[in-house]
C-alpha cells in the first residue's frame, strides 16, 4: 500500500535524447507527487511536483506525466545534458494531522553521453 | 538564509553501540523528517517530528528515537546499533503544510 516502484534502475541516454523514468503507487490517498534529483554528496532536492488533478506539468526541460487511473506518473527530460546525469527519485506523499508523508522510488540512476 | 545543516557529516561506530546525529532545519521550517538512504536505494522514512513530538513514524524498530526541540532544531538517536545499519542518514525539512521537502547533505554512518 505504501511502496512506489519505479523503472529503470538505471538509463544511459545520448546528449540532447530524452530521458523517461516511470512509477507507479499503489495508495490512491497519495495527494502530492515529486520527483527528486540527488548528485553524489548532495542530499536529494526537489525537481518539479504534480498534484493528481492535473494530468501534466512542465517546468524548462522536465514534465511529469500522470494517469490517475493507472495509478502511475513519469518523468521526462527533454534534450537531456551531461550536467542532468544524476540519480532521480520518484515520491509520493499523503497529507494527514501529522503533515505530508513522503514514500520514495527505489531511485534511476541516469548517465548522458556526451 | 542557511539550508539544512547535519552533523557530524561521517562517524564510525561498532555493534552495539549507540549514535546521535543532529539536524537544523532550514530558516522558517518548523516540520524534521529523517529518512535512512542505504547504498544505491531510495530514502527510507524513519520518522517525522512536529511542535516536539512525532508525529509520523516509518517501519523502523524502537531502536530509533528522535526529539526535536523548541528551536525545530531534530535529534536522531540509534540504540544497538546492528551492522544493517550502516547507510547515509538524511534530514529533511518543511512546513507543515507543504510536501516539499529540503534536505540536508547526511550523516554517513558506518557500523563495525
Amino acid at each position: 500500500q505504501q511502496q512506489v516502484k519505479q523503472s529503470p534502475q538505471s538509463l544511459i541516454v545520448q546528449k540532447g535524447g530524452i530521458s523517461i523514468i516511470n512509477c507507479a503507487y499503489e495508495n490512491t490517498a497519495f495527494d502530492y507527487f515529486p520527483w527528486y534529483q540527488q548528485f553524489p554528496g548532495k542530499g536529494p532536492a526537489l525537481l518539479i511536483a504534480i498534484r493528481p488533478d492535473v494530468s501534466e506539468k512542465k517546468e524548462g526541460r522536465f514534465t511529469i506525466s500522470f494517469n490517475k487511473s493507472a495509478k502511475q506518473f513519469s518523468l521526462h527530460i527533454m534534450d537531456s545534458q551531461p550536467g542532468d546525469s544524476a540519480t532521480y527519485f520518484c515520491a509520493a506523499s499523503l497529507q494527514n494531522t501529522g503533515g505530508f508523508k513522503t514514500i520514495f522510488g527505489a531511485g534511476t540512476r541516469l548517465f548522458v553521453k556526451a | 538564509d542557511a539550508g539544512v545543516t547535519q552533523s557530524p557529516t561521517h562517524l564510525i561506530k561498532t555493534r552495539g553501540q549507540q549514535v546521535t546525529l543532529r539536524c537544523s532545519p532550514k530558516s522558517g521550517h518548523d516540520t524534521v523528517s529523517w529518512y535512512q538512504q542505504a547504498l544505491g536505494q531510495g530514502p527510507q522514512f524513519i520518522f517525522q517530528y512536529y511542535e516536539e513530538e512525532e508525529r509520523q513514524r516509518g517501519n523502523f524498530p524502537d531502536r530509533f528515537s528522535g526529539h526535536q526541540f523548541p528551536n525545530y532544531s531534530s535529534e536522531l538517536n540509534v540504540n544497538a546499533l546492528l551492522l544493517g545499519d550502516s547507510a547515509l542518514y538524511l534530514c529533511a525539512s518543511s512546513g507543515v503544510n507543504t510536501g516539499e521537502l529540503f534536505f540536508g547533505e547526511g550523516s554517513r554512518l558506518t557500523v563495525l
